[in-house]
């Protein structure tokens, strides 16, 4: 089965320029979760979506950041424009319905690294 | 104002010894928590999982314990395995919330 899928792995752009991180879910699971890791920080969730609604969104650190989730296969998370404080590895995770807490647990693509140069 | 605490950024175990690895919390509401392992380049991996109605979950190598009046618990991975190398996350969450994350335990299984 195929797990979720990130993409672009690597990213390093130039500061101001606009940066779009993807998504792609486990098919068949409700919840989709975007996480920001950092040294100082750890991982810290930005935004959280359930059958494609934002529920949560009291994590994203700026109006620069946004997240949209057009369909329960694909989601994108924006920065515009970036900074190089932005600079850190973001996950994408989803989890299969019983509520945000159930005992499902939440599994996580492979990150993307981004770099603001 | 961390939540979950995972106090040593790193562990290092003899191939065949017990590794224990510990995470405190400060939210008495925590009741679900759960352990994650990440390899380097990779997401974090579930590994095993404990309700706040339980002190003991059980699978295979891995242990995880659960003090509540301590606001404690540990994974307990009996014996380490070089493979069982990479960094351990601590989560946690009450309710309808969201997974609270430790800062993580790199374990180094050296043979």
């Amino acid at each position: 089965d195929a797990g979720v899928i990130q993409s672009p792995r690597h990213e390093v752009t130039e500061m101001g320029q606009e940066v779009t991180l993807r998504c792609k879910p486990i098919s068949g699971h409700d919840y989709l979760f975007w996480y920001r890791q950092t040294m100082m920080r750890g991982l810290e969730l930005l935004i959280y979506f359930n059958n494609n609604v934002p529920i949560d969104d009291s994590g994203m650190p700026e109006d620069r950041f946004s997240a949209k989730m057009p369909n329960a296969s694909f989601s994108t998370l924006k920065i515009q424009p970036s900074e190089p404080r932005d600079s850190a590895v973001y996950f994408c995770a989803s989890k299969k319905g019983g509520g945000v807490n159930s005992n499902q647990p939440q599994h996580f693509g492979d990150g993307t690294r981004l770099s603001i140069l | 104002d961390q939540q979950v605490k995972q106090n040593s950024p790193s562990l290092s175990v003899q191939e065949g010894r017990i590794s224990i690895l510990n995470c405190d919390y400060t939210n008495s509401m925590f009741d679900y928590f759960l352990w994650y392992k990440k390899y380097p380049a990779e997401g974090p991996t579930f590994l095993i999982s404990i309700s706040s109605i339980k002190d003991k979950n059980e699978d295979g190598r891995f242990t995880v314990f659960l003090n509540k009046s301590a606001k404690h618990l540990s994974l307990h991975i009996v014996p380490s395995q070089p493979g069982d190398s990479a960094v351990y996350f601590c989560a946690a969450s009450s309710g309808y919330s969201t997974l609270t994350f430790g800062k993580g335990t790199m374990l180094l299984v050296s043979p």
